[in-house]
């Protein structure tokens, strides 16, 4: 079945160390998505890429990085530069304008 | 930037009842769609409806483009309908759509 795989699911990082979270999708999707969400409150846009070897920053983009070498994958990571780093992650694709959001299964970071 | 509204922010009922959540936006937008957030934390696809009325089973929506709402419409709800509702719209910036999210409805159902 197609969908969007999202690892690990918990993650725990120590201050000071940077952590990359795992997003593939096998849906031939073309634009793939990286929110965050903390407790009560809605998802936020960190980065974006609507096709390969190119991404644009969303709202809080300071502290992440990404990339985009494959069509299927859009690794983010989260530097030591991001000052609370502890949330849900959630990836999602799409394949092009006419249709929905597809979202992963997500990862929860914390830091120890 | 658009801003996304929702409402009731939290909502109890017990099973059987109906009830209906809100969602207003503040500029116009190329799509909408609904979610449903399970216990897990996994974001479910409910409707995507950027104009009109669907309906699926025992949900239905209605987005009313040109006065900037849409409507989810619960019927019978069930201990299994908890968590959380959330609305999203899409938006153009600089060439790119982005998905911009609502905080959501928390929706719990009593037996």
């Amino acid at each position: 079945d197609g969908g969007i795989t999202q690892s690990p699911k918990y993650l725990f990082r120590k201050e000071g160390q940077n952590v990359t979270l795992s997003c593939e999708q096998n849906l031939n999707h073309d634009a793939m998505y990286w929110y965050r969400q903390d407790p009560g409150q809605g998802l936020r846009l960190i980065y974006y890429s609507q096709i390969v070897n190119d991404f644009q920053k969303g709202d809080i983009a300071e502290g992440y990085s990404v990339s985009r070498e494959k069509k299927e994958s859009f690794p983010l990571t989260v530097t030591s530069a991001q000052k609370n780093p502890t949330a849900f992650y959630l990836c999602a694709s799409r394949r092009s304008a006419v249709y929905g959001y597809t979202f992963g299964s997500g990862t929860r970071l914390t830091v120890v | 930037g658009i801003q996304v509204e929702q409402s009731p922010p939290d909502l109890i009922l017990q099973e059987g009842a109906n009830s209906t959540l809100r969602c207003n936006f503040s500029d116009s937008v190329n799509n909408l769609q609904w979610f449903h957030q399970n216990p897990w934390g996994q974001l479910i696809n409910l409707f995507y409806i950027p104009s009109g009325t669907k309906q699926n089973g025992r949900l239905s929506a209605t987005t009313v483009a040109t006065e900037r709402y849409s409507l989810l419409y619960i019927s019978s709800s069930q201990t299994t309908d908890s968590g959380v509702y959330f609305c999203a719209v899409a938006t153009s910036q600089g060439g790119s759509e982005k998905l911009v999210f609502g905080k959501g409805t928390k929706l719990t159902v009593n037996p």
